[in-house]
């Protein structure tokens, strides 16, 4: 099993609404990646989760809240949301010689 | 951070080997040198990385300059499935938990 699997593949949200996104590995690595994608950009890094901690956050908006309940699972809290929030948000796990494995993404719309 | 820079665009014929040149001439003597790609609708996709040495896979080589500050993705023969954009990325030597952060990529598109 090599794969990451992110759900929604879809999110429709308001602005006050409070949603999340969950990502899921079971090839037993260590390190999880949150990015966002905005249209015809490159994918920008949100958070770096490492054993389960996060060991960066690049200055990521408060409303953006990240979570690692175990090694497993990532998830990402969505709150109080503003349009130019829109964009696919990526998960990646970290392989053991150091290469990162995608999810497709969630494509979220912020109304 | 060091950074690498890429062109924007290339275009190859079908068959044909491609070459993709990416600069990376502020890397430390430790960062590891990834290549990833993005076909269009899908995350990106792990191709290769190395550190010193040429490196073989199946899907690519990847030739790194005798002073690791540039490095050059080949695709040995292009289909039309290789069209995407090709990111390299330089990598701590930290196993877990980098930064790694994405340049503007090159988009690569293949002639019929």
């Amino acid at each position: 099993d090599t794969e990451v699997t992110q759900t929604p593949k879809h999110l429709v949200m308001g602005m006050t609404n409070k949603k999340s996104l969950k990502c899921e590995q079971h090839m037993g690595h260590r390190a999880m990646y949150w990015y966002k994608q905005k249209a015809k950009k490159p994918p920008e890094l949100m958070f770096v989760y490492s054993y389960e901690k996060l060991s960066i956050n690049e200055s990521v908006p408060s409303r953006f809240s990240p979570e690692c309940p175990n090694s497993s699972l990532l998830n990402l809290h969505l709150h109080a949301l503003q349009p130019e929030d829109s964009a696919l948000y990526l998960c990646a796990s970290q392989g053991y010689t150091g290469e990162l494995f995608f999810g497709e993404g969630s494509r979220l719309t912020v109304l | 951070d060091a950074k690498t820079t890429q062109p924007n665009s290339m275009e190859s014929n079908e068959e044909e080997p491609v070459h993709l040149p990416c600069n990376h001439s502020t890397i430390s003597g430790t960062d590891y040198i990834h290549w990833y790609r993005q076909l269009p609708s899908q995350g990106p996709e792990y191709v290769i990385h190395g550190l010193t040495s040429n490196v073989n896979n199946r899907m690519a080589s990847l030739a790194i300059a005798e002073d690791r500050k540039s490095s050059t993705l080949i695709l040995h023969r292009a289909t039309l499935r290789d069209a995407a954009v090709y990111y390299c990325i330089l990598r701590a030597p930290t196993l877990y938990g980098n930064k790694l952060v994405f340049g503007a990529g090159t988009i690569l598109r293949v002639k019929s």
